[in-house]
């Protein structure tokens, strides 16, 4: 069962602009992660949003849960050619024993 | 500082034929995990161990075996690959199993069932 749905499924960009990722979820929630990937390699951990949490920002990257939305976003402002990788949300949901539900991913371009 | 470390990184095999993937962590963490990658898909998790001594399904479990053999090992075994079981595996750590917690990721075993 998919829980976290990211949109959109690819994104290319100018390097130097800012790239907006989604993500939708269906069931309440205590969490919400997100993970970079980059190409052949293992998931690295960027941000966790509490629910009570509305706005998180970690260096360049900002982002919002809205839980009556049941959605959040991922901003990555200023691109860079090194920002070129999946990016997936990973949320709980209450009654998920404890288990982390990924989304299958935005595959982000940056174009030099 | 290794992290997650999984071997092999690719490997092919027979319909039928069995494997063991191996995981280790050097960051003495309680909680490990077992994913599977699929192209269009999420992680989805197969087994998972909160604890040493203790291993749990997740959600993809059949055809798979797990073995916590100590606080830092976690094995994946395919006892009769099958061809739906071609994908990319991670295994994964955290301090604990909640889902506050930051998983930390193997490089991932790239495997083909053919």
């Amino acid at each position: 069962s998919q829980q976290g749905e990211e949109d959109p499924q690819a994104l290319s960009i100018q390097e130097g602009e800012n790239a907006t990722m989604n993500c939708s979820y269906k069931t309440s929630i205590n969490n919400l992660q997100w993970y970079r990937q980059n190409s052949g390699r293992g998931l690295v951990h960027l941000i966790l949003i509490r629910s009570n949490e509305r706005e998180k920002h970690s260096g360049r990257l900002r982002v919002t849960l809205d839980t009556s939305k049941k959605s959040s976003s991922l901003l990555i402002t200023a691109s860079r050619a090194a920002d070129t990788a999946s990016y997936f949300c990973a949320t709980d949901a209450l009654d998920s024993n404890y288990q982390l539900i990924w989304g299958a991913g935005t595959k982000l371009i940056i174009k030099p | 500082n290794a992290g997650v470390t999984q071997t092999p990184k690719f490997q092919v095999l027979k319909t039928g034929q069995s494997m063991t993937l191996q995981c280790a962590q050097d960051m003495n963490h309680n909680s490990m995990y077992w994913y599977r990658q699929d192209p269009g898909m999420g992680l989805r998790l197969i087994y998972y161990s909160a604890s040493e001594g203790t291993t749990d399904k997740g959600e993809v479990p059949n055809g798979y075996n797990v073995s916590r053999l100590n606080k830092r090992e976690f094995s994946l075994r395919l006892e009769s690959a099958a061809p739906s079981q071609t994908s990319v595996y991670f295994c994964a750590s955290s301090e604990s199993t909640g889902t506050d917690t930051e998983a930390f990721f193997g490089q991932g075993t790239r495997l083909t069932v053919v």
